[in-house]
């Protein structure tokens, strides 16, 4: 079974370009969140998705961050117009699909953005 | 709002001693709690987790938990240490009634030296 996956591992964009990552959860997993994780720090979440539904974007940034899962496909995170700030480690979890608080997170490998 | 402090960025523990990575939190009503580990540039694995019932938890890899309500920790344990322990251990709480979204601690990075 294979666990989270993300890419691309590495990223590097320049100020103004626009980031993608990707993730794809745990199979038969429905639930996803973004986690950012700046150097030396821990992790701040950002967003909590399931299929089609955005259900908690209280950590993401008001401008240029968005978020979406399809029906079909994976998770993206999209920074338009990066900016240096933006350089961090971003995690992707998954859980299973009872949305229970109880539900372990299972994280993937994460995406190294890095913005010059 | 709730929140986690890890009080020691680093751990420095002799192979084969004990080592504990302590977490105290804060939030309104019952906790989940949750410890991860990171090794370097990789992401987060689950190591153990406190829902209900036993104080005492067991994990991964030799490493046990204890939650103290009357004290509100939830320090991570490891009889004997070994050098492949050596990585940032996370601690993380959930609230029961307020969603799915982990709080992470700043982190404790361990170091087992041989």
């Amino acid at each position: 079974n294979a666990g989270v996956m993300q890419n691309p591992r590495h990223l590097v964009r320049r100020r103004g370009q626009e980031a993608r990552l990707r993730c794809s959860p745990m199979k038969g997993h429905s639930h996803v969140y973004w986690y950012r994780q700046l150097p030396e720090e821990g992790l701040k979440f950002m967003v909590y998705l399931q299929k089609e539904n955005i259900i908690d974007e209280s950590g993401m940034p008001k401008e240029r961050f968005s978020a979406e899962f399809p029906k079909e496909g994976p998770s993206i995170l999209r920074i338009q117009q990066v900016v240096r700030g933006d350089s961090a480690a971003y995690f992707c979890a998954s859980s299973p699909g009872t949305g229970l608080s109880t539900d372990t997170q299972y994280f993937g490998p994460g995406t190294r953005l890095t913005v010059l | 709002a709730q929140s986690v402090a890890q009080p020691e960025d680093q751990v420095n523990v002799a192979e084969g001693n004990p080592l504990t990575v302590k977490c105290t939190y804060s939030v309104s009503g019952n906790p989940y709690l949750f410890w991860y580990v990171q090794y370097p540039n990789r992401g987060l694995q689950f190591l153990l987790k406190y829902i209900t019932g036993d104080n005492l938890v067991k994990g991964s890899y030799g490493f046990e938990a204890e939650f103290n309500k009357s004290q509100t920790s939830f320090h991570l344990k490891k009889p004997s240490a070994l050098v492949s322990d050596s990585a940032l251990y996370f601690c993380a709480v959930r609230p029961t009634a307020a969603g799915n979204k982990l709080t992470f601690g700043g982190g404790t990075r361990v170091l087992v030296k041989p």
